[in-house]
């Protein structure tokens, strides 16, 4: 079985300030990691994934993400936030092996960016 | 552009009422999935097809119905037997396996 958890329901951060958005999982085996956006009534869509390689992966609109396999975490960071960049963040995770894997979507995480 | 394109963007049910909720893609994807949103919950997976006229139940397929005659299209119909089918329904797709998975903008359905 496979898990993924983002601990907190909402973050609020002030524009300008470094923000962090936070992911644990739980997979039998190597995993390929997600962070998707959603904006209000919209679908998700995709900012950066962890395949293999590099712990720190870069993405789209100045985001980036660090694997970390010991702590088994997939947190999502941004040197300077904006308040476009409020939203709705969700982190996802499948195993990478072979055959249909399925994804796992964590609960979800509001940003919140105060002007 | 490629996309997915979902319709229509709100769906009333009345009591009683099949309802089916449109997905295409031109994205030439060979996966196809159907979630299902509700606050709090993250996403849940109704179905999914990997290929042409095959596909398979997810997690919540109860009172959810799919076909997939088509490369392009994975409609999703809500049946009568779905008691609780308010919800924000979004349907997507994906190339490779270590790809990420494209959305739609999602439909709305609410019952009336």
């Amino acid at each position: 079985a496979q898990s993924v958890a983002q601990p907190e329901d909402q973050v609020n951060v002030a524009e300008g300030n470094p923000l962090t958005v936070k992911c644990t999982y739980s997979v039998s085996g190597n995993p390929y990691l997600f962070w998707y956006v959603q904006y209000p009534n919209r679908g998700l869509q995709f900012l950066l994934k962890y395949i293999t390689g590099d712990n720190l992966v870069k993405g789209s609109y100045g985001f980036e993400a660090e694997f970390n396999k010991s702590q088994t975490s997939f947190h999502l960071k941004k040197p300077s936030a904006l308040v476009s960049d409020s939203a709705l963040y969700f982190c996802a995770v499948r195993m990478n092996s072979g055959g249909y894997q399925k994804v796992t979507f964590g609960t979800g995480t509001k940003l919140q960016v105060i002007p | 552009d490629g996309g997915i394109t979902q319709s229509p963007k709100y769906l009333f049910r009345k009591e009683g009422q099949n309802v089916t909720l449109s997905c295409e893609q031109n994205l030439n994807h060979d996966a196809m999935y159907w979630y299902r949103q509700d606050p709090g919950q993250g996403l849940r997976l109704i179905y999914y097809s990997q290929i042409v006229n095959d596909f398979q139940k997810g997690d919540i397929a109860e009172g959810y119905s799919v076909s997939r005659e088509k490369k392009e299209s994975f409609p999703l119909t809500v049946t009568s037997a779905q008691k609780n089918p308010t919800a924000f329904y979004l349907c997507a797709s994906r190339d490779l396996e270590n790809q990420p998975q494209h959305f739609g903008d999602g439909t709305r359905l609410s019952i009336l």
